[in-house]
């Protein structure tokens, strides 16, 4: 089984609608993350969170909003969504250990986000 | 602002034959830099990361190296099964300081 899994994997919506991305990781990781990824642009954040009781904007969380219903679980909304949030999502987790130090980051297989 | 710019954007290889892509970037207080490979349809899968410039690492046909304004990732007789996307991604001293950059799509013909 897959260690961060993503539903749904593909979402077709329209302009206005309110949705939720949901991310489940199975890593036992306290650090979960929301990214998007355009073409030609790379992977931006939107928001991280770094326990249950922490949750951060990333460089692009204009639109966006989440929720850590649990260690396991950190879930993105799109309140009234618009068609240029149209892109890939990736959720991601890691780990900085006891050192504190740099981390890798482990991501999910995507959500294919369409706004009409 | 920390920047990171890989090239080239597309890369077309004969099987066997050897290259590099390139990972430029600039940030203050390097904590780490990071290579992901990415296949169609899928997320980012971890390869390698680097601390400090002279660093090397190695993994089958892969081998990544660091310095102060550049990372490689040289690919070594290269089969088809390599074509993917990679995805180069530096780390500096704030929590939320993870940029990734654009990527190089490297295809292998057989």
């Amino acid at each position: 089984d897959a260690d961060v899994t993503q539903t749904p994997r593909n979402r077709i919506t329209k302009t206005g609608k309110r949705i939720m991305l949901e991310c489940s990781q199975t890593k036992g990781h306290d650090r979960m993350y929301w990214y998007r990824q355009d073409p030609g642009l790379g992977l931006r954040l939107i928001y991280y969170s770094f326990d249950v009781k922490d949750i951060n904007k990333g460089e692009i969380s204009d639109g966006y909003s989440v929720s850590r219903q649990a260690q396991a679980k950190f879930s993105l909304s799109l309140e009234s969504a618009i068609p240029n949030q149209t892109a890939l999502y990736f959720c991601a987790t890691s780990d900085p250990g006891t050192s504190g130090a740099t981390d890798t980051q482990y991501f999910g297989p995507g959500t294919r986000l369409t706004v009409l | 602002e920390d920047q990171v710019t890989q090239s080239p954007e597309a890369l077309r290889l004969q099987e066997g034959e050897s290259s590099s892509l390139n990972c430029s970037y600039t940030v203050s207080g390097l904590r780490g830099l990071f290579w992901y490979r990415q296949d169609p349809g899928k997320g980012p899968e971890f390869l390698f990361t680097l601390y400090s410039a002279g660093e090397e690492k190695e993994k089958e046909r892969l081998k990544a190296t660091l310095t102060k304004k550049e990372s490689f990732l040289h690919i070594t007789a290269p089969k088809p099964e390599d074509s993917a996307t990679y995805l180069c991604a530096v780390q500096g001293p704030r929590n939320n300081d993870m940029r990734f950059g654009a990527g190089t799509r490297l295809t292998v013909k057989p």
